[in-house]
This record gives C-alpha cells, sequence and structure tokens, in this order.
C-alpha cells in the first residue's frame, strides 16, 4: 500500500520569505507524486507532479518540489511567499495503473503581512 | 465550462433521510472517482470507476452506493443519513494516473 505523511500540519511565514511545505512517501512501486492545492470553499488544483525523469518539478504559481528516491520526500518549495499562496496544501502518491490516489492529512499555510 | 461538475454544492438534512449527489465530467476522462473530505480536511476515496465498472470500493459502509450510468457520470446515494456523514464529498476524474486527478468544487453534506 502507498501512503504519503507530511510533516507539520500548519506552517506559518511571512510574506516574501521561503515557503517550505514536507513530504515523505511510502511505496514499494515507483511512486507518481502530486501537489495540490486547496483555496477555502474550493476543490482540489493540481500544482505540480513527479512521474518519471527530472527530479525537480516546477508546477503553477512559482511553487517546485524536487523527488529524493533515496529520502522518500518530495518537499514543496516557494522562494518567495505572497498572500494568495494562503491555503491548504495536500500531497498525494499514487502509480501507474493504480486509480488509488492517497492523500497527506494536509499542510495549512498562512501568511504574514 | 466546468470540467467537474458536482451537484448541489450544499445539503443540509436530517438524520435517517435518503440523499443523492450528481457528478458529470466533461473531460472524456474514463475513470471517476468518490473523495470524502472530513472536518480536519482529510482525504479518503471512497470509490473508483473506471468505464462504468466500480474498480475500488474502499471500506465504506454499504448505506453509501454509487452509480454510473455513463463514464461521464458517477453518481454516490447515500441512505439513512447519519450524523457522522456531514463532511465535504469530492468527485474527481481522470484519463491517466500520471496526470494526476481533476476534482470537482465538492458537496458540502450537513446532517443534522
Amino acid at each position: 500500500a502507498q501512503s504519503v505523511t507530511q510533516l507539520g500540519s500548519h506552517v506559518s511565514v511571512s510574506e516574501g520569505a521561503l515557503v517550505l511545505l514536507r513530504c515523505n512517501y511510502s511505496s514499494s512501486v515507483p511512486p507518481y507524486l502530486f501537489w495540490y492545492v486547496q483555496y477555502p470553499n474550493q476543490g482540489l488544483q493540481l500544482l505540480l507532479k513527479y512521474t518519471t525523469g527530472a527530479t525537480l518539478v516546477k508546477g503553477i504559481n512559482g511553487f517546485e518540489a524536487e523527488f529524493k528516491k533515496s529520502e522518500t520526500s518530495f518537499h514543496l518549495t516557494k522562494p518567495s511567499a505572497h498572500m494568495s499562496d494562503a491555503a491548504e496544501y495536500f500531497c498525494a502518491v499514487s502509480s501507474y495503473n493504480n486509480n488509488d490516489m492517497r492523500f497527506g492529512a494536509g499542510t495549512r499555510l498562512t501568511v504574514k503581512p | 465550462d466546468t470540467a467537474v461538475s458536482q451537484t448541489p454544492k450544499y445539503l443540509v438534512t436530517q438524520m435517517g433521510n435518503d440523499k443523492s449527489i450528481k457528478c458529470e465530467q466533461n473531460l472524456g476522462h474514463d475513470t471517476m472517482y468518490w473523495y470524502k473530505q472530513d472536518s480536519k480536511k482529510f482525504l479518503k476515496i471512497m470509490f473508483s470507476y473506471n468505464n462504468k465498472e466500480l474498480i475500488i470500493n474502499e471500506t465504506v459502509p454499504n448505506r453509501f452506493s454509487p452509480k454510473s450510468p455513463d463514464k461521464a457520470h458517477l453518481n454516490l446515494h447515500i441512505n439513512s443519513l447519519e450524523l457522522g456523514d456531514s463532511a465535504v464529498y469530492f468527485c474527481a476524474s481522470s484519463q491517466r494516473e500520471r496526470e494526476g486527478y481533476t476534482f470537482g468544487s465538492g458537496t458540502r453534506l450537513t446532517v443534522v
């Protein structure tokens, strides 16, 4: 079975500061890894994904994540936080032909002015 | 033109009632899903359907019954609603796992 652990249910940063949201995964097969963002009262929107190839992936809104197999991690970063980044962020894992994406518990990002 | 649409957006009902949530996707995807998000924001997969066939059925009370009349629709019917069923239910669809899932905007179910 695949699973994801997000370290830190709540992260608070100042506007302009680095954003780092942590995600570790468990998978017995090559994983597909995703980050989604959820704004209040909305559905989940795909930020970025890793499937194969380049381990540093870039997504929307200036976010990027790096797949590190040796550390079983897929941390999400953004160099400079903006107020509009305040939301709930979910890391997720799946694999080829799985049809069963598993989500972490989510990390709420707060951005202080 | 909404890719994955759910109706209704809000649903308030009494314990013991039966209710349905509808989901439609216009992306041409083969696979559709229902997820439940609880009050702590935890997302749990409930069902997945591929081309109208059930492929995943997590440990969900049999009061929950998904129905897929065609591959563009996946409805969720819930019998004998309980207080613990209160949550946000999300429908999603996908074509290939590597592309990720497209989610609807959710249905907030409140059982009183």
